[in-house]
């Protein structure tokens, strides 16, 4: 089975903070996502990368960094934490990194952040 | 932006009964559609994925597709309370900002009522 592991469940941070959440993925994936999940606004795509040190912004990218130093780790970033990024937050992960069937996305069991 | 449409519901079906939920999507240029059930505080997890127009079935799930008509449903035949859940509808496509992500709709809250 699939296994993506969102190191850190519940946080609660002050504004202003540095915040990482960590995610690993334990099946040789090239593609890595990280979403955040609001009520009434659905998963919105935050950063992805399709292999090592490699990024691109989402949808939604605007105070958020990420960083993927190993296939299997990829991490977010909020330079600065604000109240608007409490959220949760999921970590995924595919493969391959091509066009076509099969490639599902996988989800970790999310991290809960809220900022005061 | 590429649009997934989706009722937010709820619905709400007797135990037993069919559940009938339905997705549009914006782009013809769409390639992949799945469906993932989420429990309230949990995460999106894959129940179906379809790719080629046409029914697949699945246990009591089936999805169907419409390219033409660019839409996706899902059925649950046999509708038990722990069917009760939001169901995402997600569809994969290539753009320049997202790459191959997938886009999700906003998802539709299913209540089975025993």
């Amino acid at each position: 089975d699939v296994k993506v592991t969102q190191s850190s469940r519940y946080l609660v941070k002050r504004t202003g903070e540095k915040v990482f959440l960590e995610c690993v993925q334990d099946m040789d994936h090239e593609n890595m996502f990280w979403y955040r999940q609001d009520p009434g606004l659905g998963l919105r795509l935050i950063y992805f990368s399709y292999d090592v040190k490699m990024k691109e912004k989402g949808d939604i990218p605007e105070g958020y960094s990420v960083s993927r130093e190993k296939k299997e780790r990829f991490s977010l970033i909020l330079e600065s934490a604000s109240t608007n990024q409490t959220s949760m937050y999921l970590c995924a992960s595919s493969f391959p990194r091509t066009v076509g069937t099969g490639n599902t996305i996988y989800f970790g069991e999310g991290s809960w952040l809220t900022v005061v | 932006q590429k649009e997934v449409e989706q009722n937010s519901g709820p619905l709400s079906v007797p135990e037993g009964a069919i559940a009938s939920l339905n997705c549009t999507y914006s782009d013809r240029g769409s390639q992949s559609f799945f469906w993932y059930r989420q429990y309230s505080g949990k995460s999106p997890e894959l129940i179906m994925s379809i790719y080629s127009n046409g029914d697949k079935e699945d246990g009591r799930f089936t999805a169907q597709l419409n390219k033409a008509s660019q839409y996706v449903s899902l059925l649950i035949r046999d509708s038990q309370p722990s069917d009760s859940a939001t169901y995402l509808c997600a569809v994969k496509l290539w753009d320049s900002n997202s790459g191959y992500a997938l886009n999700f709709g906003k998802g539709t809250s299913l209540l089975v009522t025993p």
